[in-house]
């Protein structure tokens, strides 16, 4: 069975700081990893994903994602933070070959002026 | 604009009613799912469907069916709702020839139960 853990509930920073929202994933096989972004009363709206290749990945509103295959990790990652980056995301994990993805429980992330 | 339409919105549904959700796609995607939201324990996948006349079971199938009659339209039903299906219900799409392409999600329905 796959799955995602996202160890923190809740990331605080100050506005100009780098973020870092944390997550690691169990799956068989090579993975499909994405990242998602909710805001209040809104659907998920995709970041970015990391399919093969390069192990740094370069997605929407400035994230980034850097993919660790020994520690089954794949952290986003933003150098400076905006108050509009205040949100809610969710790692998720799709083995190669299965259509189900899943999720991890959420990071709140909080950017304060 | 293409994309996920939910119905209803919100709805609170009194324990034992019958219920269901509607989701309507126009990107003529062949995969099709179901989310609930709930606080701490992120998405579950509730059912799922790889093409129209197709169906499966996610992770929190119980109390819940689905239908995938057509291409566009892909139902879930609540036959006898319980406080404990309150949630935050979410319909996404994606091709099915592409299994590294990204999810598209409705902007759900929030569901009580009372």
């Amino acid at each position: 069975a796959q799955s995602v853990a996202q160890p923190e509930d809740q990331v605080n920073v100050a506005e100009g700081n780098p973020l870092t929202v944390k997550c690691t994933y169990s799956v068989s096989g090579n993975p499909y990893l994405f990242w998602y972004v909710q805001y209040p009363n809104r659907g998920l709206q995709f970041l970015l994903k990391y399919i093969t290749g390069d192990n740094l990945v370069k997605g929407s509103y400035g994230f980034e994602a850097e993919f660790n295959k020994s520690q089954t990790s794949f952290h986003l990652k933003k150098p400076s933070a905006l108050v509009s980056d205040s949100a809610l995301y969710f790692c998720a994990v799709r083995a190669f070959n299965d259509y189900k993805l899943s999720f991890g429980a959420g990071t709140t992330v909080t950017v304060r002026a | 604009i293409a994309g996920i339409t939910q119905a209803p919105t919100s709805q609170i549904l009194a324990a034992g009613r019958r219920m269901t959700l509607r989701c309507t796609q126009d990107m003529r995607h062949n995969a099709m799912y179901w989310y609930r939201q709930d606080l701490g324990l992120g998405l579950r996948l509730i059912h799922y469907s790889n093409t129209a006349g197709t169906t499966g079971k996610g992770e929190v199938p119980d109390g819940y069916s689905v239908s995938r009659a057509n291409t566009d339209d892909f139902p879930l039903t609540l036959a006898s709702a319980v406080p404990s299906q309150t949630s935050v219900y979410f319909c996404a799409s994606s091709p099915r020839e592409n299994l590294n392409s990204p999810l598209h999600f409705g902007n759900g329905t929030r569901l009580t139960v009372t």
